[in-house]
């Protein structure tokens, strides 16, 4: 199975901070990358997909990139709605599997 | 718009049974792949199983082979998860997620469903 590791796993960001998030996988996923955003009690929510194309309708703050085994998620300038959880997934092969986590959280 | 909506979660006991449904809406229900994703509480996710949407390819998570079975009824344009010998570990927030792009990205989720094994 292909383990799928982010750092960190909390971040505490203030609004209009630029962030990023690694995501990486324990062997080649090519760009077979995606990126959700999930807020509490809520399911998850789908950004990014193909490692850097952004999901329609997803503000343009956030941006996706990466090939191989390193990833990331970066988001430009914090928006007070952008605090949640984010989690990457690879989709290159069965079993598809998720990153633990990153909470983002307000400093 | 696509919509969907799980059902069926609640208590029950370990080495129980239980059959989770989840209906399909706003897209053309046997053209889609489906998974069911789950979360256990305060943890992450973890996909569970697929099905194509011809329903010929069929996968599990080993964490649930033998135990979970995965079915789709197209003429109720629904997706299945019939769940046996039940364990605590398997306490979780269920969701289906579609796969309208490619296989394994879940690009629609439903709201989910929480199922509570306990004695």
């Amino acid at each position: 199975d292909i383990q799928m590791t982010q750092s960190p796993s909390t971040l505490s960001a203030s609004v209009g901070d630029r962030v990023t998030i690694t995501c990486r996988a324990s062997q080649s996923i090519g760009s077979w990358l995606a990126w959700y955003q999930q807020k509490p009690g809520k399911a998850p929510k789908l950004l990014i997909y193909k490692a850097s194309t952004l999901e329609s309708g997803v503000p343009s703050r956030f941006s996706g990139s990466g090939s191989g085994t390193e990833f990331t998620l970066t988001i430009s300038s914090l928006q007070p709605d952008d605090f949640a959880t984010y989690y990457c997934q690879q989709y290159n092969s069965y079993p598809y599997t998720f990153g633990q986590g990153t909470k983002l959280e307000i400093k | 718009e696509v919509q969907l909506v799980e059902s069926g979660g609640g208590l029950v006991q370990p080495g129980g049974s239980l059959r989770l449904s989840c209906a399909a809406s706003g897209f053309t229900f046997s053209n889609y792949e489906m998974n069911w994703v789950r979360q256990a509480p305060g943890k992450g996710l973890e996909w569970v199983s697929y099905i194509s949407g011809s329903g010929s390819t069929i996968y599990y998570a080993d964490s649930v082979k033998g135990r979970f079975t995965i079915s789709r009824d197209y003429a109720k344009n629904s997706l299945y998860l019939q769940m046996n010998s039940l364990r605590a570990e398997d306490t979780a927030v269920y969701y289906c997620a579609a796969s309208t792009a490619v296989a394994g990205l879940f690009d629609y989720w439903g709201q989910g469903t929480l199922v509570t094994v306990s004695s």
